[in-house]
């Protein structure tokens, strides 16, 4: 049964500085890996999604990258802001069926 | 404006009083669901719907209920509450199951007491 893992639970860094946000899943078998933001009180926000053919996607400041044979996932987001912080979701979709499996998180700070 | 809404966006119920939560996309998404969170759980997904009159369960279906009578529309149901089925809801659409982006509506707070 797939399995997605976010480390670290929450993180907090100084504005400006480059970061990068981990998500490894246990099964390679996947159809696709897609990145979320979720602020308070709101809903979730789709940032990233790549296809298990991809190695990376890019979108402004975020890049994702995807390793399926080593199981993991990277989102790096350069000169972080304060407007940044929010809590960061991996999910990964099987290729069997259309189910999303959910990473727990990760909550980013930035610090001004 | 392309979005998913729900309703109610809070609610307060006591165990065992049926209650309905209503899901609505205006994006003519074919793929609808449902997930609950639970904090340190992660999202899971309750139910979710191919398309009209396609509805199955997900992971965690036990006390829920779904109907996709329109396309547009896919309200979850609780029967009969209990405590355990408090969490945060959200519902999602996309335009069809697979590759494509699910789009989430703003969650639903739901307390049983």
């Amino acid at each position: 049964k797939q399995e997605v893992t976010q480390i670290p639970a929450a993180l907090s860094v100084p504005e400006g500085e480059n970061l990068v946000l981990n998500c490894s899943f246990t099964d390679s078998a996947i159809y696709n890996l897609q990145w979320f933001r979720q602020d308070p009180g709101k809903g979730l926000t789709s940032l990233l999604l790549i296809q298990s053919s991809q190695r990376e996607q890019t979108s402004g400041r975020l890049n994702a990258s995807l390793d399926k044979s080593s199981g993991r996932s990277t989102l790096y987001i350069a000169a972080s802001q304060p407007g940044d912080s929010a809590t960061y979701l991996c999910a990964v979709r099987g290729d069997s069926n259309y189910q999303l499996i959910w990473g727990a998180g990760t909550k980013l700070i930035i610090k001004p | 404006e392309a979005q998913v809404t729900q309703n109610p966006r809070y609610l307060i119920t006591v165990t065992g009083k049926k209650l309905t939560v209503t899901c609505s996309q205006n994006m003519n998404h074919e793929y609808m669901s449902w997930y609950r969170q639970d904090p340190g759980l992660g999202l899971r997904q309750i139910y979710y719907s191919m398309n009209v009159e396609v509805t199955d369960k997900g992971d965690v279906p036990e006390g829920y209920k779904v109907s996709r009578k329109e396309k547009r529309n896919f309200p979850l149901i609780l029967e009969s509450p209990s405590p355990n089925q408090t969490s945060l809801y959200f519902c999602a659409s996309s335009l069809a199951g697979g590759s494509y982006e699910q789009y989430f509506g703003p969650g639903t707070r739901l307390t049983v007491t």
